[in-house]
């Protein structure tokens, strides 16, 4: 069993449809999750990230990370189709640990 | 804007070549890692460096060497390159907070 599973998809979605991408994971001693946006062919970059449990919002995308269910959701509101890119979860132990643990990554794609 | 950047985007390599593939970053960061992009297989760590001259396994360093002589370059060598080495490279950095900065890619093929 992988240490984060995140449905690959791909995933396609109307313009202006509220997106959920989640991740599991296994491993309890996970604190720091973060989520990246990778655009084909680019290299990832970081979205958002949040320290245990808890909602954070940045603009149209809010993380939410439940540590009882071992379980994390990205929602992107009101798509649109510049946010077709494959989103990756990932999770740490500690601020300091370098060693990131990525999920394979969900495909999304925003039809206009 | 931090940048790190992978000097080669495109290679097409023989089998038994040995490949550098270079890495610079320009923030000063600490620390500096390789990782391989496959599809299915998302983003597993080769290796990864917290210092000048200090390196690290990570999860798949078979086949795979670093070489890590100043603070903003990290290279990656593949002394005698196989096909199930075809793959994306991609190179990263960080400091001490959360953030890993990845670089472009380098698309790697070996025929």
């Amino acid at each position: 069993q992988k240490e984060v599973e995140q449905d690959p998809g791909p995933l396609s979605v109307p313009e202006g449809a509220i997106v959920s991408l989640n991740c599991t994971y296994s491993n309890s001693a996970f604190q720091y999750f973060m989520w990246y946006r990778q655009y084909s062919r680019k290299g990832p970059e970081l979205l958002m990230y949040t320290y245990s449990s808890g909602n954070k919002e940045d603009g149209r995308f809010t993380a939410q990370v439940d540590k009882s269910s071992k379980y994390i959701s990205l929602f992107i509101r009101d798509s649109q189709p510049s946010d077709s890119a494959t989103y990756l979860c990932a999770m740490k132990v500690a601020r300091g640990y370098q060693k990131v643990t990525f999920g394979t990554g969900t495909k999304l794609q925003v039809i206009p | 804007d931090v940048k790190v950047t992978q000097s080669s985007r495109y290679l097409v390599k023989r089998t038994g070549e040995k490949v550098f593939l270079e890495c610079v970053q320009d923030m000063d960061h600490e620390n500096m890692f390789w990782y391989r992009q496959d599809p299915g297989l998302g983003l597993r760590l080769i290796y990864f460096s917290y210092d000048v001259k200090m390196k690290e396994k990570g999860d798949i360093p078979e086949g795979y060497s670093v070489s890590r002589e100043k603070k903003e370059r990290f290279s990656l060598i593949l002394e005698s390159a196989s096909t199930n080495q075809t793959s994306m490279y991609l190179c990263a950095s960080s400091g001490s907070g959360n953030t890993i900065y990845f670089g472009e890619g380098s698309w790697l093929t070996v025929v």
